[in-house]
């Protein structure tokens, strides 16, 4: 079994839809992360997540928001979608705790994201 | 703010030639620096990464890179290119927080 899976894999909406994406991770890291990669733009950071009670936003967070449900789960959120958040999102993790020093992220395979 | 620029969007090789794709980064604290592997429909996953130990870093596949401070790069290289190793290729800089910030990637190319 993956390390990192999101769900759903593939996701097609409309406009103004509200839209969760979910990671889940088996690692027992305490970091994780949410990028959006867009052709020319290489990976950016949405938000990220040092452990349950410490969200943080990243480069480009304006129209999403996240839950750090339990140590292994944190969903993305598009409240109400718009054509311009169509892309490939992904999520990661790493483990902070081990290293002291920042660490490999472990990314999940994606998912599709297209808004109409 | 930390960054990297990656020279080249699209780079071709012939099988058995050369390797190199660039990075150059922009910090003002020591740089945490990492490549990673994109293939078709995957995500990302490192080829290695250097956290101020030595500056020629070796990673997985053949890959290596070296961290040249006086000039800002983190270039990778591999001496014998191979077909599998077609890919799009990311150079990221991270802080102490892991905070990483990503390139616009490097498609590589390898013709037979």
């Amino acid at each position: 079994d993956a390390d990192v899976t999101q769900t759903p894999r593939n996701r097609i909406t409309k406009t103004g839809k509200r839209i969760m994406l979910e990671c889940s991770q088996t690692k027992g890291h305490d970091r994780m992360y949410w990028y959006r990669q867009d052709p020319g733009l290489g990976l950016r950071l949405i938000y990220y997540s040092f452990d349950v009670k410490d969200i943080n936003k990243g480069e480009i967070s304006d129209g999403y928001s996240v839950s750090r449900q339990a140590q292994a789960k944190f969903s993305l959120s598009l409240e109400s979608a718009i054509p311009n958040q169509t892309a490939l999102y992904f999520c990661a993790t790493s483990d902070f705790r081990a290293s002291g020093t920042p660490d490999t992220q472990y990314f999940g395979p994606g998912t599709r994201l297209t808004v109409l | 703010a930390q960054s990297v620029t990656q020279l080249g969007s699209h780079v071709s090789v012939s099988e058995g030639a050369l390797v190199l794709l660039r990075c150059n980064y922009s910090s003002s604290v020591p740089p945490y620096l990492f490549w990673y592997v994109q293939y078709p429909n995957q995500g990302l996953q490192l080829l290695l990464k250097y956290t101020s130990a030595a500056t020629l870093v070796k990673g997985i596949n053949g890959f290596e890179a070296e961290f040249k401070k006086s000039e800002t790069s983190f270039h990778l290289t591999k001496p014998s290119a191979h077909m599998s190793d077609a890919a799009e290729y990311f150079c990221a800089v991270s802080d102490f927080n892991n905070d990483m910030r990503f390139g616009a990637g490097t498609r590589l190319t390898v013709k037979p």
